[in-house]
């Protein structure tokens, strides 16, 4: 069935370095990428979301960039600090009949001091 | 202005048991979806309520149910329950009449299956 994946489990950074956390999806149908961030005990917290006739879209320290000829998803994030430490899920929203979402399986992200 | 609330917490349940989660959305927010969430993976979409009808349904048997209140909060509810429905149920809140896709999850509830 359609999906969206993750190449990596588990990615271990030096604070203050860069992140990136890669995604790949399946569906081309889809309209709307979105990463949300889930520390332990906690819900999904959306963080930046991008639509998909753009393949770029930056916020606060993060950029999503959309590369819809290989279906790849990336989020980086700058200056990577400790309360970056998190799962990391990319998901695709498919509109048709309300906006059903799919999620990957995550990536852990570990900010060493 | 409170957020998604979910109740109970924690809850342990037998097998064969029914259980029943209950759900407020976000203040303005009118559809609710919920999600099951196994130890180590994503979220995965169970169904979604708006107007008070289930209008998306994921690969989830007839044996999860749910329902939506006039005021928009939410119950899911799971009949016969096995060992594989332990997990973290969580509630999300949108707004189908704004512009953005984005959902905003409660704190979810965890469920034992013992």
């Amino acid at each position: 069935g359609e999906s969206v994946g993750l190449h990596l489990p588990t990615l271990s950074v030096q604070e203050g370095d860069n992140s990136i956390i890669n995604c790949a999806y399946s569906n081309s149908a889809s309209d709307y990428f979105i990463w949300y961030k889930q520390e332990s005990g906690k819900g999904p917290q959306f963080i930046i979301d991008i639509r998909s006739n753009m393949d770029k879209r930056q916020g606060q320290r993060v950029t999503v960039l959309l590369n819809k000829t290989v279906k790849h998803l990336s989020l980086q994030i700058a200056a990577t600090q400790p309360g970056d430490s998190a799962v990391y899920f990319c998901a695709e929203n498919q509109e048709a009949g309300g906006f059903k979402t799919i999620f990957g399986a995550g990536t852990r992200l570990f900010v060493k001091a | 202005d409170a957020g998604v609330t979910q109740s109970p917490t924690h809850l342990i349940k037998t097998r064969g048991q029914q259980v029943t989660l209950r759900c407020s959305p976000k203040s303005g927010h009118d559809t609710v979806s919920w999600y099951q969430q196994a130890l180590g993976q994503g979220p995965q979409f169970i169904f979604q309520y708006y107007e008070e009808e289930e209008r998306q349904r994921g690969n989830f048997p007839d044996r999860f149910s749910g329902h939506q209140f006039p005021n928009y909060s939410s119950e899911l509810n799971v009949n016969a329950l096995l060992l594989g429905d332990s997990a973290l149920y969580l509630c999300a809140s949108s707004s189908l009449a704004g512009t953005s896709y984005e959902q905003y999850f409660g704190p979810g509830t965890r469920l034992t299956v013992t």
